[in-house]
């Protein structure tokens, strides 16, 4: 597609449910990144896809959370059971791989309640 | 995480006037920098990229600064406007790796 794309853009969901979001990246983007931000404040690393590479789960939060890249392009953020703290906005970028600008999708607004 | 939970930094600027927002980076080694902009309810844009082999580059009313030295980067921009008001992250890659983001700042533009 012409960009980054991210569904739903809002989901409310109750605590304790799990959630899927969906990060369909730019076609050929061989790096796909999660981000989480909460209101008012920076973006923080969640996982990094990079090809066939395993990927960089070094900033997932405990293990509720967990992320899966099917067939190099479309991405899953999966949170299980989730917790009133999960709620933020979930950022997907994609690049085209070493060195080169990272695109963002509008994020999903998750919020818990 | 590898970005911190802070409330964000607030700069604000008279337009008209010229704008400078700052970030420390955090690894020497990084060789590619990116500033975005954020506006609210957005996904961050691109602004403008140097790499390690500079130490500035200009774009459209827009200045990134690099000094390897103390490891900072800065962002200037010229004749300030409303619409640059945003949040302001800039970003560092290592060879080719992930993304590291700054804390951010936001920019206010006062009428």
């Amino acid at each position: 597609g012409a960009g980054v794309s991210q569904s739903p853009s809002n989901k409310v969901t109750e605590k304790g449910k799990d959630v899927e979001l969906r990060c369909d990246p730019i076609s050929g983007h061989t790096a796909l990144y999660w981000y989480r931000q909460s209101l008012g404040q920076g973006l923080e690393f969640l996982i990094y896809f990079q090809g066939n590479s395993a990927p960089d789960k070094s900033g997932l939060p405990s293990d509720r959370f967990s992320a899966e890249r099917t067939g190099g392009s479309v991405s899953t953020l999966t949170i299980q059971r989730t917790q009133q703290e999960d709620s933020a906005v979930y950022l997907c970028a994609s690049s085209a791989g070493g060195a080169a600008e990272a695109f963002f999708g509008q994020g999903t607004r998750l919020t818990v309640v | 995480g590898e970005s911190v939970g802070l409330h964000l930094p607030t700069l604000s600027v008279q337009e008209g006037d010229n704008s400078i927002i700052n970030c420390a980076y955090s690894n020497s080694a990084s060789d590619y920098f990116i500033w975005y902009k954020q506006e609210s309810g957005k996904g961050p844009q691109f602004i403008i990229d140097i790499r390690s082999n500079m130490d500035k580059r200009q774009g459209q009313r827009v200045t990134v600064l690099l000094n390897k030295t103390v490891k900072h980067l800065s962002l200037q921009i010229a004749a300030t406007q409303p619409g640059d008001s945003a949040v302001y992250f800039c970003a560092e890659n290592t060879a080719g790796y992930k993304y590291i983001f700054g804390t951010g700042t936001r920019l206010k533009v006062l009428a």
